[in-house]
C-alpha cells in the first residue's frame, strides 16, 4: 500500500517567515494531494490540494509543489502569521475510486510572533 | 447545512463493554471513513465505505465493525473495548469520484471528533 512520510515534525518560525513541509509518497499511482490544517482540538480541514498533472499551485499565501518523478511533494507558507500555528497534514490518494487517504504524520508549526 | 457531525463527542468506556459511534452528513456523499488518531501520528484508516451498504477494511480494522444502512449514517462498533483503543476518532466523508457538485472531488470534509477513554 502507500506509504506518506513527512518532513519535518515540528517547525517553529518567526512571524513574517516562510514555513516548508515536504513529504514523500510510495506508490506511483497516487494521483491526488491534500493537505490539512489541524487547530488544537479541531477537525482536520483542507487548506489546498494538487493533482498529479500540475506542479504547482498556490492560494494567496499557500503553494503546493509536486514532483512526480522523484514522488514529493511540499507545502509553502509565506508571511506566516500566529494563527498558521497548527499541525499540517499531507495525504496522498491511491489511485482507485475510493477515494482514500494516506496521511503523514503531521506537522506541528509554531510562529512566534 | 450541519456537515459531518459525530456521537457522543466524548466517552468513558471500561475495559470489555461495548459500543457504537455514529457518524451523520447531509452532502449526499457517497464515501464515508473511519479514522483514528493518536499523538504524534497522522489519522490512520478504520474501515471506510464508497455506498448504501456497503463497507471495507482500511489500514487499521482489527477489534472495530462498521456498517453504513442509510447513505447519510455510518456506525462505528467497539464490541469489547480495550485501552489499546483510546484515541480520537473522526468520520470523514467525500464525493465520489464521478460527483459533480463542485468543490474539489475526493476532498475528505471532517466530523468534529469523538474523544474516546478505555480504562
Amino acid at each position: 500500500g502507500e506509504n506518506v512520510e513527512q518532513h519535518p515534525s515540528t517547525l517553529s518560525v518567526q512571524e513574517g517567515d516562510s514555513a516548508v513541509i515536504k513529504c514523500t509518497y510510495s506508490d506511483s499511482a497516487s494521483n491526488y494531494f491534500p493537505w490539512y490544517k489541524q487547530e488544537l482540538g479541531k477537525r482536520p480541514q483542507l487548506i489546498i490540494d494538487i493533482r498529479s498533472n500540475v506542479g504547482e499551485k498556490k492560494d494567496q499565501r499557500i503553494a503546493v509543489t509536486l514532483n512526480k518523478t522523484a514522488k514529493h511533494f511540499s507545502l509553502h507558507i509565506t508571511e506566516t502569521q500566529p494563527e498558521d500555528s497548527a499541525v499540517y497534514f499531507c495525504a496522498a490518494n491511491d489511485n482507485t475510486n475510493a477515494g482514500k487517504s494516506t496521511f503523514g504524520d503531521g506537522t506541528t508549526l509554531t510562529v512566534k510572533p | 447545512n450541519a456537515g459531518v457531525t459525530q456521537t457522543p463527542k466524548f466517552r468513558v468506556l471500561k475495559t470489555g463493554q461495548s459500543m457504537t459511534l455514529l457518524c451523520a452528513q447531509d452532502m449526499n456523499h457517497e464515501y464515508m471513513y473511519w479514522y483514528r488518531q493518536d499523538p504524534g501520528m497522522g489519522l490512520r484508516l478504520i474501515h471506510y465505505s464508497v455506498g448504501e451498504g456497503t463497507t471495507a477494511k482500511g489500514e487499521v480494522p482489527d477489534g472495530y465493525n462498521v456498517s453504513r444502512l442509510k447513505k447519510q449514517n455510518f456506525l462505528l462498533g467497539l464490541e469489547s473495548a480495550a485501552p489499546s483503543q483510546t484515541s480520537v476518532y473522526f468520520c470523514a466523508s467525500s464525493y465520489s469520484i464521478f460527483g459533480t457538485s463542485g468543490g474539489s472531488q475526493e476532498t475528505q470534509y471532517f466530523g468534529p471528533g469523538t474523544r474516546l477513554l478505555v480504562l
